[in-house]
């Protein structure tokens, strides 16, 4: 069965320091990879998809940034936070089959300080 | 263009009794619908989904939603509402293809009254 794993679960950062969040997928190949961000009280935002290694689409302009270097592996970084970056990140994935579903990591809430 | 619609950011049922959260929907291609619960600070579970099967679609928990065409709608219910369905509910619009475009609502927040 397909796996997701995102981490870190939780983390205070200084504002101004970098950032790096990893997801991994287990069990499948080639999937279609997110990230999302989810501000206390709002919606989720899409920040990044990617449909293969090296492919990478922003959705929303800012100092995050994106990168696939393996087929099942996408990573969530930034060189210096703002305050403004805090919030709840979520990576997710689908096959890219018609009628599959959307499964999501348990997320990462960022602090920024 | 696609779009999802919730109409309730907050509704307030007593325990026991039925739960309704409402969705609309538009999009330019045949869409699958989804349903996603997401408890204070955790990921985001899938509920149900429809897929163009069966238009009334039942899914985990005692949910279950029914897909109107005529009337773009993916309602979620459920006849008898417990404590523990306290939590956030997204409607979900995906579009198949390459790229699925992965389209949320903004969430409803179900409270449930002892």
């Amino acid at each position: 069965s397909q796996t997701i794993h995102q981490w870190p679960a939780t983390l205070v950062q200084p504002v101004g320091s970098p950032l790096s969040l990893e997801c991994t997928v287990e069990g499948t190949s080639n999937p279609n990879l997110y990230w999302y961000r989810q501000a206390a009280g709002r919606g989720l935002q899409l920040l990044f998809y990617s449909v293969g290694i090296g492919q990478i689409s922003s959705e929303v302009p800012q100092n995050l940034s994106a990168s696939r270097p393996q087929d099942r592996q996408f990573i969530l970084s930034s060189k210096k936070l703002l305050l403004s970056d805090s919030g709840f990140y979520l990576c997710a994935w689908t096959s890219g089959l018609r009628g599959n579903t959307i499964y999501f990591g348990e997320g990462s809430w960022l602090t920024v300080v | 263009a696609q779009s999802v619609t919730q109409l309730d950011s907050h509704v307030s049922v007593s325990e026991g009794t039925p739960v309704l959260l409402r969705c609309n929907y538009s999009s330019s291609y045949s869409p699958s619908l989804f349903w996603y619960v997401q408890h204070p600070n955790k990921g985001l579970q899938l509920l149900l989904k429809y897929t163009s099967a069966a238009t009334l679609v039942k899914g985990i928990n005692g949910f279950e939603a029914e897909f109107k065409k005529s009337e773009t709608s993916f309602h979620l219910t459920k006849p008898s509402a417990h404590m523990s369905d306290a939590a956030e509910y997204f409607c979900v619009v995906i579009r198949s293809g390459g790229y699925q475009k992965v389209t949320f609502g903004i969430g409803t927040k179900l409270q449930v009254i002892p």
